[in-house]
């Protein structure tokens, strides 16, 4: 297997435009998860999908960001406006299951996204 | 959800053994003890995960003290490559719930 694919690796952007970061989870796992990666804040969770349907979005920063899974091979992050302060790594992650109990988090390489 | 706290930052020479010791207090009685490794500019990989007493994998040992309030990560051997943050977490057992990732601990290997 690939793994969880994420698009693109690096992203640079001007403030006030759109930004669609991707997803492909590994084949079969039911769990989706995003998380923003930056020094000051560490690794948040932002949301998470159980067969294509958000669970938890509390960890969505603001309105600007939204999170889709139209079906169980593929995800999207958007954000629009984007604003400086949203530059971070972002990461898609996956799982065959519930976390407990040994079903792991597998971690894409993550978006670079850089807002000007 | 089960707060972890964990050094910071720690050192250590090629060859040495490291324990990274974490303390989780309001652990639940279903949680389970789970830790990750990321190095730079990578996603964060699963390192081993237990419940009670000691786990062992190719990677590394956990060890897990009866009133499971703490937890250690034992690397044995160590080597340059295993430079890296180590991430201490509690899985709630709970339907609806997720990983929550703390500040982990940069372990710096040197030679």
């Amino acid at each position: 297997d690939a793994g969880v694919i994420q698009s693109p690796r690096h992203e640079v952007t001007e403030m006030g435009q759109e930004v669609t970061l991707r997803c492909k989870p590994i084949s079969g796992h039911d769990y989706l998860f995003w998380y923003r990666q930056t020094m000051m804040r560490g690794l948040e969770l932002l949301i998470y999908f159980n067969n294509n349907v958000p669970i938890d979005d509390s960890g969505m920063p603001e309105d600007r960001f939204s999170a889709k899974m139209p079906n169980a091979s593929f995800s999207t992050l958007k954000i629009q406006p984007s604003e400086p302060r949203d530059s971070a790594v972002y990461f898609c992650a996956s799982s065959l299951g519930r976390t407990s109990g040994g079903d792991t988090q597998y971690f894409g390489p993550g978006t670079r996204l850089t807002v000007l | 959800l089960a707060k972890t706290t964990q050094p910071i930052s720690m050192d250590s020479y090629e060859g040495q053994e490291v324990n990274i010791t974490c303390s989780h207090n309001n652990i639940a009685t279903n949680d389970y003890i789970t830790w990750y490794q990321q190095f730079p500019s990578q996603g964060p990989r699963f390192i081993i995960q237990g419940y009670k007493t000691k786990v062992t994998n190719e990677v590394a040992s956990l060890f897990i003290p009866a009133d499971r309030k703490s937890s250690t990560l034992s690397l044995p051997r160590v080597s340059l490559s295993d430079t890296a943050v180590y991430y201490c977490l509690v899985d709630p057992y709970q339907a609806g719930t997720a990983l929550i990732f703390g500040k982990g601990t940069t372990l710096s290997v040197s030679s």
